[in-house]
């Protein structure tokens, strides 16, 4: 089964509201990173958290992450309607190969 | 943009057809990958190279064929493909490909319908 799986599928607000994203994932990571995408485009890279991070900022961005319940957030606060678009976790392993596995991701509608 | 181009960027091929798909990054990185992206499906990884050397090839049926000829070009080679192939193909480089965890760059991708 996938390894990292978004919450939840889908999501509207108002613009200026705050907009949270939930990521779990199965086995022991390395890192975790956040991706967007815009309808029929290509993925933009968003921030990278290793696992020894517990929180970490750009911008209007905050990510959590939490290894003892394999799960991590992604918030976006004074949400814009340029925000709209779906958002991917994505988590390698432990486990030797450096491969990240992807969610089906949050897609985001924020209203005007 | 991303530094990643794909052409074309749209493609309708027969199931009898051959094409391919090219990718070029910009970015002077070792690595790159393929991905398919089908409706309501997670990413999933096809193919990675390292300094032109392929390191991952998730379980691809042999009708997709990539080629790396250097580390700034990739293709993705297509012959009888069926309808069930038709998705987005989405390119990526990072720096490496590593313990390190580089972040990826995509290109915009490849819509593929297949008839």
């Amino acid at each position: 089964s996938q390894q990292g799986e978004e919450d939840p599928q889908a999501l509207s607000i108002q613009e200026g509201e705050n907009a949270t994203m939930n990521c779990s994932y199965k086995t022991s990571i390395n890192n975790l990173q956040w991706y967007r995408q815009n309808s029929g485009r290509g993925l933009v890279h968003l921030i990278l958290i290793r696992s020894n991070e517990r929180e970490k900022h750009s911008g209007r961005l905050r990510v959590t992450l939490d290894t003892s319940k394999k799960s991590s957030s992604l918030l976006i606060t004074a949400s814009r309607a340029a925000d709209t678009a779906s958002y991917f976790c994505a988590t390698d392993s432990t486990s030797g190969t450096y491969k990240y596995i992807f969610g089906t991701g949050t897609r985001l509608k924020v209203l005007a | 943009e991303t530094g990643v181009t794909q052409t074309p960027r749209h493609l309708v091929m027969g199931m009898t057809n051959k094409k391919s798909l090219k990718c070029e990054q910009h970015l002077g990185h070792n690595a790159m990958y393929w991905y398919k992206q089908s409706a309501k499906k997670p990413l999933e990884l096809m193919f990675v190279y390292n300094f032109k050397e392929q390191t991952e090839n998730n379980s691809v049926p042999s009708r997709f064929s990539p080629e790396c000829p250097n580390s700034s070009h990739l293709f993705l080679h297509l012959h009888t493909l069926q309808p069930e192939d038709s998705a987005l193909y989405l390119c990526a480089s990072s720096q490496d490909y590593g313990p390190l965890s580089y972040e990826q760059y995509f290109g915009p991708g490849t819509r593929l319908t297949v008839t």
